[in-house]
Order: structure tokens, then C-alpha cells, then sequence
């Protein structure tokens, strides 16, 4: 198995410009989530997914968007990038929502924009 | 909001030593969790805590979840290379799910040749 799987690592925009982060599962995941990391600070959720069609806001949502046409995919939307939306993204997948589940995260997806 | 300090920030340790970390919560927890991050690459569970008092140890690492529900601790025994990286204490609140976690800034943990 791949686990959870991000795409692309880096990626640079400009000011105003969107783009779509993805993201990919093959454990058969229902529980789907955003996170981003700033330096000093801990994982904040952007979104969850508590399974496919079912999507919710998290602590940090504005300026980004999600969709969960299947179960295997949770792609991340930024409409109109803005520098602090700088910083680095994770997707996680869980089997359970609650109890002895752990979070499996994907590599990452460093993000600049100038 | 809840908040989790987790201290220290950064340790310089000579390979063998052994290391401790803490993390400190202004409201109590369900459940504290300690996950390690290597360079380049995401997060990944080391030991869960579920019950006040508990001490669970996975190798040479070893956490405990504190009496009072707001701390938790870390000590990794006679550290070698492999142990540099970032590690970070996370709580779950009573009700909250398992991907609605509180982090702490992480302790970055460094081996001096």
C-alpha cells in the first residue's frame, strides 16, 4: 500500500492565482483532513471529510475548498492565493473517527506564494 | 482557545543521552498522543495515551500521561542518529474525533557530531 499520497511536494504562485492540491488514500479510509504547518505553531485543520459527499469546515478554512467525489480522493482548493497561505500542507486518513485510530499523514506539499 | 505548550523548543544532545519533553494543556484531555516528523515528510504516531497515569513505552521511547489530565511527557533512552527529527505532543478532547487534535509546536531534536 502507498498510504496517503500527496501532490505535487513544492509549489510556487503568485498572488491571486488558484491551484488544487491533491491528495489520495488507498487504505479504504472514511475520514479524510486538511492540515497546515506554520513554523512555531502546531497542525491546524482546514477541512475534514467523514466520508464521500460529506465535507466540513475545520479550525482555519477561509480562502480554501474541498470536495470528496470518492473515497480515495480529498483534493484541497485555494481559489485565490494569498501570502499567508504560505506554508506547508498535510493530508491525513483515519479508519475511525473515535478510539484507538491513528491519523496517517502523506509527505506533504510545501507551498510558497510571492 | 486550548492551547499546548510543548517544551522545550529544540535540544542539542550528544548521541547516547537520553531526552526528555514535555507538553502542558490549559484544559484536561481524553487522549494525548506523541508523533515524530522526519525531514521531507509528514507526521507519524509514536505512542498513544488514553487513560490518566498510564506510561506506555514503544522501544526505547517512553510517554506518560499525566495525573492532572493537562501534561504528558516523553523520554527516549540512550538516543542514536536515527532520533533526530521534530517530535510533537498532540490532545484530543472528550467528544472531539480522532482527526480534531490539539498540536503543540513540536521539540526539535538535534545530535551534535
Amino acid at each position: 500500500n502507498a498510504g496517503v499520497t500527496q501532490t505535487p511536494k513544492f509549489q510556487v504562485l503568485k498572488t491571486g492565482q488558484s491551484m488544487t492540491l491533491q491528495c489520495a488514500q488507498d487504505m479504504n479510509h472514511e475520514y479524510m483532513s486538511w492540515y497546515r504547518q506554520d513554523p512555531g505553531m502546531g497542525l491546524r485543520l482546514i477541512h475534514y471529510s467523514v466520508g464521500a459527499g460529506i465535507t466540513d469546515q475545520g479550525e482555519v478554512p477561509n480562502g480554501y475548498n474541498v470536495s470528496r467525489s470518492t473515497t480515495e480522493d480529498f483534493p484541497l482548493r485555494l481559489l485565490s492565493a494569498a501570502p499567508s497561505q504560505t506554508s506547508v500542507y498535510f493530508c491525513a486518513s483515519t479508519l475511525y473517527d473515535r478510539g484507538n485510530s491513528p491519523l496517517h499523514f502523506g509527505n506533504g506539499t510545501r507551498l510558497t506564494v510571492t | 482557545g486550548q492551547q499546548l505548550n510543548q517544551s522545550p523548543q529544540s535540544m542539542f544532545i550528544q548521541e547516547g543521552e537520553d531526552v526528555s519533553m514535555n507538553c502542558t494543556s490549559s484544559s484536561i484531555f481524553n487522549t494525548w498522543l506523541w508523533y515524530k516528523q522526519d525531514p521531507g515528510e509528514g507526521p507519524v504516531l509514536l505512542i498513544a495515551l488514553y487513560k490518566a497515569g498510564e506510561l506506555t513505552s514503544n522501544g526505547r521511547l517512553t510517554a506518560q500521561f499525566g495525573i492532572t489530565r493537562k501534561d504528558s511527557f516523553l523520554n527516549i533512552s540512550a538516543s542514536i542518529p536515527s532520533d533526530v527529527g521534530i517530535y510533537f505532543c498532540a490532545g484530543r478532547n472528550f467528544g472531539d474525533s480522532n482527526y480534531q487534535l490539539i498540536w503543540g509546536a513540536g521539540t526539535k531534536l538535534i545530535i551534535k557530531p
